[in-house]
């Protein structure tokens, strides 16, 4: 699986759009970008996957460059109970994945 | 419709002990996935299940094993317990027409 890139640690205010970037400038043209989330030593909770297009559901939007060598998870409104570590993850269909170190987001009144 | 369910929650082992986790994945689920999580790090993947079989280990020792039962539960045995084995056991589980896999709860496993 493709490695990928994530800062370590971002804030953002409550209410305001969180973006968390993630570089996977060696994606296979198989493979899917997937988020998920992790909420302090509770188990990853899954927020959406995409191949090329950019997808949108109730959680999140995901954003990927043409290229497929990035992408953006954005969380529209960010609350306080959106503050975890997001990892960002390349893998085929039906592989196993691959965590990195994700990126701690903290959301701050 | 319930999630993935593992059990125990929290044990307490002695080095040189042997220990079987449990998971049960989501109705409808046919693979399973298990993964170590040590403390203050990320996931690490250790085995992947599927219709039975297993399909993919990373990169722990022999004595990390396990299997899966015809009901697509699965069991995760370390035997040898070393004090670094102590961490958060993760199970996730995937149906066959899906992408996503749903992860358990977690067994805390702690070794001393």
């Amino acid at each position: 699986d493709a490695k990928t890139t994530q800062p370590p640690s971002m804030d953002c205010a409550e209410g305001r759009a969180a973006n968390l970037p993630c570089n996977h400038s060696t994606i296979s043209g198989n493979e899917y970008v997937y988020w998920y989330r992790q909420i302090h030593s509770q188990g990853p909770q899954y927020i959406i996957h995409g191949l090329k297009n950019n997808e949108t559901n109730e959680m999140a939007s995901l954003i990927i460059t043409e290229d497929r060598k990035s992408s953006t998870l954005i969380l529209p409104h960010a609350t306080l109970r959106d503050t975890a570590v997001y990892y960002c993850i390349v893998r085929v269909a039906t592989g196993d994945m691959r965590f990195g170190a994700g990126t701690r987001l903290t959301v701050k009144p | 419709e319930a999630g993935v369910t593992q059990s125990p929650t929290h044990l307490i082992k002695t080095r040189g002990q042997q220990v079987t986790l449990r998971c049960s994945p989501i109705s409808g689920h046919t693979s399973v996935y298990w993964y170590q999580q040590a403390l203050g790090l990320g996931l690490q993947f250790l085995l992947w299940y599927d219709e039975g079989e297993e399909r993919n280990r990373g990169n722990f020792p022999p004595r990390f094993s396990g299997r899966q039962f015809p009901n697509y539960s699965s069991e995760l045995n370390v035997n040898a317990l070393e004090l670094e084995d102590s961490a958060l056991y993760l199970c996730a589980s995937k149906g066959p027409n899906f992408y996503e896999q749903y992860f358990g709860p977690g067994t805390r496993l702690t070794v001393t």
